[in-house]
């Protein structure tokens, strides 16, 4: 496709399921990013992917937050153990460059809510 | 790390009046200012970005303004339209030597017909 693709669009766990959250970039895109979003905030960053390397996972919560981009493009965001304070939306975004002055193409996210 | 505050966080403006919404940040190193909006339920979207060599850029109503040496920039829309109405988001770069983009928390404007 043409822009980033998300998968699921929304999702429901009950608190303690393990989740896995889907982001195909745009192809050839370089860079990827996933942010959460709490309801009314903006994005906050969780982590990012340069190819196949994770350069920066600092925004990770806590260590139940595991990303991974194994062959460059596709990456899947996987939470263990959901808890209440993980329902948020998660978006994805990947950039053409490596660069900071390159735009965000966004996905349009995925709507987790814990229950 | 880059710290970016927002004002204000809710903007109600009557169609065809102008709209501001201001930004300041933290890391005196950033140099690409970008805005993005984001509708309700939608994804965000770049509508303008402005680099540090220039002061100012406009594209048809939208404009955005920085002043490097206060360490603020702002997003200006003309003649507001029901259409303009959603969420609209500053960002700065982290100078790490890639984009790591910290954002603000939003300002959610409203254009009355």
């Amino acid at each position: 496709g043409a822009g980033v693709s998300q998968s699921p669009r929304y999702k429901v766990a009950k608190r303690g399921q393990d989740v896995a959250l889907r982001c195909d970039p745009i192809s050839g895109h370089v860079s990827l990013f996933w942010y959460q979003q709490a309801l009314g905030q903006g994005p906050e960053f969780l982590t990012y992917f340069q190819n196949e390397a994770q350069l920066d996972k600092s925004g990770l919560p806590s260590d139940r937050f595991f990303a991974e981009r194994p062959e460059g493009s596709v990456s899947t965001l996987k939470i263990q153990r959901t808890q209440q304070e993980d329902s948020a939306v998660y978006l994805c975004a990947s950039t053409q460059g490596s660069s900071y002055n390159s735009p965000l193409h966004f996905g349009n996210g995925t709507r987790l809510t814990v229950t | 790390g880059e710290n970016v505050e927002q004002h204000p966080s809710t903007l109600s403006v009557q169609e065809g009046d102008s709209a501001v919404i201001k930004c300041t940040y933290s890391d005196s190193a950033s140099n690409y200012f970008p805005w993005y909006k984001q509708e309700l339920g939608k994804r965000p979207q770049l509508i303008i970005d402005i680099r540090s060599n220039v002061g100012e850029k406009k594209d048809q109503r939208i404009a955005v303004t920085l002043n490097k040496t206060a360490k603020h920039f702002s997003l200006h829309i003309t003649e507001t339209q029901p259409e303009d109405s959603a969420v609209y988001f500053c960002a700065a770069p982290y100078s790490g030597g890639y984009q790591k983009v910290t954002f603000g928390t939003g300002t959610k404007l409203q254009v009355i017909p």
